[in-house]
């Protein structure tokens, strides 16, 4: 139980497009799903926290413009990074959460901006 | 404010045991985790502990936490070649409907023969 998908698990776009990353709760309803990005060699960064239904909290630093988040029902959250540049190419992670203190996490996403 | 904090590197021989180790700043955590990240995949929860306990066993894992100085400790005992992988320790603080994790910086832990 308790399985977090995330597609596409690798996306190479070019520079000025945008890219979606679909994150899934399987067989579980997720109240709250996280989006982290971590940078080759360091920790995971809370980027946003979703609860469903409503706007995202973004983290202090993390532009809610270039990083859209939508949390449209209790299974799927979706991140899209509007105009992406080089420096934007990194892993994404979500996570899922059932109102408890337990996070499941997805498999991650490694963007690459050309 | 929150920072946890871990050493870079840990090299042990194959059946030997693994001691990770992490600080943290925030005693206001509930729960303290480890989870284990091979090479360009998600995390796997290892284990975790309350806040309030000093120690938890999980088969070859063992959970220290001095809350007083702030420091967990994650013991791997008889570590195999398949243990080689990076460690994050994170806390955990209630914010609303679930928790948010501040991860450490991960201990890249490698097991030679």
């Amino acid at each position: 139980g308790a399985v977090v998908s995330q597609h596409p698990s690798r996306v190479i776009c070019k520079s000025g497009t945008s890219v979606k990353i679909e994150c899934r709760s399987l067989d579980f309803q997720a109240t709250t799903m996280f989006w982290y990005r971590q940078f080759p060699k360091q920790s995971l960064m809370l980027m946003a926290t979703s609860n469903e239904g409503s706007k995202a909290t973004y983290e202090q630093g993390v532009e809610k413009d270039k990083f859209l988040i939508n949390h449209a029902s209790l299974t799927l959250s979706t991140l899209t990074v509007t105009s992406a540049h080089p420096e934007d190419s990194s892993f994404y992670i979500c996570s899922a959460s059932d109102r408890g203190d337990e996070q499941y996490f997805g498999p991650g996403t490694r963007l690459t901006v050309t | 404010g929150e920072d946890v904090e871990q050493s870079l590197f840990l090299s042990v021989r194959e059946g030997d045991s693994s001691v990770i180790n992490c600080t943290y700043t925030d005693s206001s955590s509930t729960y303290l985790y480890w989870y284990k990240q091979e090479p360009g995949a998600g995390l796997q929860l290892l284990t975790y502990i309350f806040s309030n306990m000093d120690m938890k066993q999980d088969q070859r894992l063992t959970v220290l936490l001095n809350k007083k100085d702030k420091h967990l400790s994650l013991r791997i005992a008889d570590t195999q070649t398949g243990d080689s992988a990076i460690y994050f320790c994170a806390e955990s603080h209630p914010t609303g409907t679930a928790s948010k994790l501040t991860f450490g910086t991960g201990t890249r832990l490698q097991v030679t023969l």
